[in-house]
């Protein structure tokens, strides 16, 4: 089975200091890699994703993410963070078939990380 | 707007009153899912559906119901809800079970059974 852990739970930092939030899987299968935000009484929101092809994945608010195979991680970083950027953030794995053979399209998630920017 | 809709957003209840969460999706989606979301422990999966009539269990079924009559609506039945099933509730749709289909989610429904 898939498994996410997000190694910090909660990272604060001052406004325009960089951010790394930590991610790792472990899978039996090439997995699919995703970054999700949940501003304040909001749902989630899909900040990137890795499918396949160049291992680096921005998104269009200057956060980016690297799969890294070997190290079975997918950390995402922000060269300089804003205090909008205060959020939950869910690192998320979807498989393309389990080891039984079927498909069943789920989502797992890590327990999430609490990046809160101070001024 | 594309969006996936949730009603109610917020609930109080009372242990063993039959409740019913709605979720929507005008995307034509096939794939929808329920999650449950609690402090510390991220997202889990309730139940999903991958297309109408095909539902299946996910991580934490116990206590719950869905049904997938059309293919914009799956709703979350809880049908003698107790204190344990207080959590943060989302809905969330892709376009098909495929790995790479982005979910969209709803805004999610905050329950509370007294």
């Amino acid at each position: 089975a898939q498994s996410v852990t997000q190694l910090d739970s909660q990272v604060p930092v001052f406004e325009e200091a960089p951010v790394e939030l930590r991610c790792n899987y472990s899978s039996s299968v090439s997995v699919y890699l995703f970054w999700y935000v949940q501003y304040p009484n909001q749902g989630l929101q899909l900040l990137l994703k890795y499918l396949s092809g160049s291992t680096l994945v921005e998104s269009i608010n200057g956060f980016e993410a690297e799969f890294n195979k070997s190290q079975t991680s997918f950390h995402l970083r922000k060269p300089s963070v804003h205090i909008s950027d205060t959020a939950e953030y869910f690192c998320a794995v979807r498989a393309p078939l389990w080891p039984g053979g079927s498909t069943l399209g789920r989502l797992y998630f890590g327990r999430g990380t609490q990046l809160t920017v101070w001024p | 707007e594309a969006q996936v809709t949730q009603n109610p957003r917020y609930l109080i209840t009372v242990t063993g009153k039959k409740l019913t969460v709605t979720c929507s999706q005008n995307m034509n989606h096939e794939y929808m899912s329920w999650y449950r979301q609690d402090p510390g422990l991220g997202l889990r999966q309730i139940y999903y559906s991958m297309n109408v009539e095909v539902t299946d269990k996910g991580d934490v079924p116990e206590g719950y119901k869905v049904s997938r009559k059309e293919k914009r609506n799956f709703p979350l039945i809880l049908e003698s809800p107790s204190p344990n099933q207080t959590s943060l509730y989302f809905c969330a749709s892709s376009l098909s079970g495929n790995h790479y289909n982005e979910q969209f989610f709803g805004p999610g429904t905050r329950l509370t059974v007294l």
